[in-house]
C-alpha cells in the first residue's frame, strides 16, 4: 500500500528566509505527486503537481518541488518565505493504478513565520 | 464562484442524530471525492463517484456512512446514528476526469462536532 511521510510536524522560518518541506513516499511504480497548502478554515489548494519528466517543478506562489527516486522523496521549496505561506502543507501520492484517484496524504507540516 | 461549494460550513449535532453533508462540484467535472480530516487520522480518503460507474466506497469507516451522487453533480453524505468520533472536518473535491493524472480541487469543507 501507498504512504506519505512528512516528517516534520512544526516549522517555524522567518519571513524571508527560505524554507523546505520534506515529504517522502512508498509506492511501487512511478507515483503521482502533489502539494496542497490548507489555511485555517479553508480547503486545501493544489500548490504543484509531478506526473513525469523534468524533476524540478514549478507550482503557485513561488513554490517549487523536486521529484527524487532514488530517495523516494518529493521536497517542496520557497527560497523567500511571505508572513502569508504560513499554512498547513500537505504532500499527497495519487493511485495509479485504481481507476480513480485515492489521494494518500501525508500528516501534514505547518509553517509558522516569524516577523 | 467556479469552485467546490459545500455546505453547511459548520454542523453542531447531538450524539444520535443523523447528518447530511451537501458538495456541489465544479461545473463539468465528472469526478468527486469526499475525505474526512480529524486530528488523529489526517486526511483519509472515503468514498469516489465517476460518471455513472459504481461509487468506489473502500474508504468509508462504517456502515452509518453512505453517499450518493444524483444527476451526476450535487453529492450528499450521510452519516446515520452519529457518535463523538465521526466529529471532523469533511471535505469534498471534484476533478475534471477521475484519474491519477488530475488535480482534484477541494471545497472549504463542513465541520462536524458532534456533542
Amino acid at each position: 500500500a501507498q504512504s506519505v511521510t512528512q516528517p516534520d510536524i512544526h516549522i517555524t522560518v522567518s519571513e524571508g528566509a527560505s524554507l523546505e518541506l520534506r515529504c517522502n513516499y512508498s509506492y511501487g511504480a512511478t507515483p503521482y505527486l502533489f502539494w496542497y497548502v490548507q489555511s485555517p478554515g479553508q480547503g486545501l489548494q493544489l500548490l504543484l503537481k509531478y506526473f513525469s519528466g523534468d524533476t524540478l517543478v514549478q507550482g503557485i506562489k513561488g513554490f517549487e518541488a523536486e521529484f527524487k527516486r532514488s530517495q523516494s522523496s518529493f521536497n517542496l521549496r520557497k527560497p523567500s518565505v511571505h508572513w502569508s505561506d504560513a499554512a498547513e502543507y500537505f504532500c499527497a501520492v495519487g493511485d495509479g493504478r485504481a481507476a480513480g484517484n485515492k489521494l494518500t496524504f501525508g500528516g501534514g507540516t505547518r509553517v509558522l513565520v516569524k516577523p | 464562484g467556479a469552485g467546490v461549494s459545500q455546505s453547511p460550513s459548520n454542523k453542531v449535532t447531538e450524539k444520535g442524530k443523523d447528518v447530511e453533508l451537501r458538495c456541489d462540484p465544479i461545473s463539468g467535472h465528472t469526478a468527486l471525492y469526499w475525505y474526512r480530516q480529524s486530528l488523529g487520522q489526517g486526511l483519509e480518503f472515503l468514498i469516489y463517484f465517476q460518471g455513472n460507474s459504481a461509487p468506489d466506497k473502500s474508504g468509508l469507516p462504517s456502515d452509518r456512512f453512505s453517499a450518493e451522487r444524483t444527476g451526476g453533480s450535487v453529492s450528499t453524505l450521510t452519516i446515520q446514528r452519529t457518535q463523538q468520533e465521526d466529529s471532523a472536518v469533511y471535505l469534498c473535491a471534484s476533478s475534471l476526469v477521475g484519474g491519477s493524472n488530475q488535480p482534484q480541487h477541494f471545497g472549504d469543507g463542513t465541520r462536524l462536532s458532534i456533542l
